[in-house]
């Protein structure tokens, strides 16, 4: 079992539609959790990031946690071409330390 | 802003040759990663460094790969010879703290063996 598991998609939403992202972990003992967004052929850029069981938002991306089900989602609401990139899941602490990163979910927004 | 310095962009070498890549972290920033990506794939850790100590390297493919941050600044990763599965993005990225895990990163450094 991977320690973090993506859908790798694509996941295609039209324009001004809520694109959902879905991702879980192994670890039960992981504490916190990261929503980085990568275009193609760039590096990852740290979107969001999570620690307790809830939502969290930030402008158009929401964050929700629920650590009983192991589960970690992304938001993005009224999405934009501009929103098309691969999403990397990630989660830290735990009983390994270093942060791991699922392979990602791309999300295609489309006119 | 504040930005992770990588060099090169871009590396092209052919296999048994030796190829380095640097980094210069966003100043203050005591822990520095490398990463590698394969395409298609999550970033996987290759060597944490705190300071100028190393406090992971258990994916570090040590037979051909080496790192070093000797000043606990920028840092410096190493691929002696290189073989054709090396081909690859090289990301670096740093954080305030060991225990911060909010990672930034550089620009990275793809790499293609031939």
């Amino acid at each position: 079992q991977k320690e973090v598991e993506q859908n790798s998609g694509p996941l295609s939403v039209p324009e001004g539609a809520i694109a959902s992202l879905n991702c879980t972990y192994s670890d039960r003992g992981s504490q916190s959790f990261f929503w980085y967004r990568q275009y193609s052929g760039k590096s990852p850029e740290l979107i969001m990031f999570i620690y307790s069981n809830g939502d969290k938002e930030d402008g158009r991306f929401t964050a929700q946690l629920n650590k009983a089900s192991q589960y970690v989602s992304l938001l993005i609401r009224d999405s934009q071409p501009s929103d098309s990139a691969t999403y990397l899941c990630a989660r830290g602490g735990g009983t390994a330390s270093k942060l791991t990163f699922g392979t990602g979910t791309r999300l295609q927004v489309t006119l | 802003e504040a930005e992770v310095a990588q060099s090169p962009r871009y590396k092209i070498t052919e296999k048994s040759q030796a190829v380095a890549f640097w980094c210069d972290p966003i100043s203050g920033h005591a822990t520095l990663y490398w990463y590698r990506q394969i395409l298609g794939q999550g970033p996987e850790l290759l060597v944490q460094f705190q300071d100028e100590s190393v406090v992971d390297d258990s994916q570090l493919p040590k037979d051909r790969f080496s790192a070093e941050r000797l000043k606990g600044v920028d840092s410096t990763l190493k691929i002696q010879p290189a073989e054709l599965g090396d081909s690859a993005m090289y990301l670096c990225a740093s954080s305030l703290g060991r225990s911060n895990e909010k990672l930034f990163f550089g620009s990275g450094t793809q790499l293609s063996v031939l």
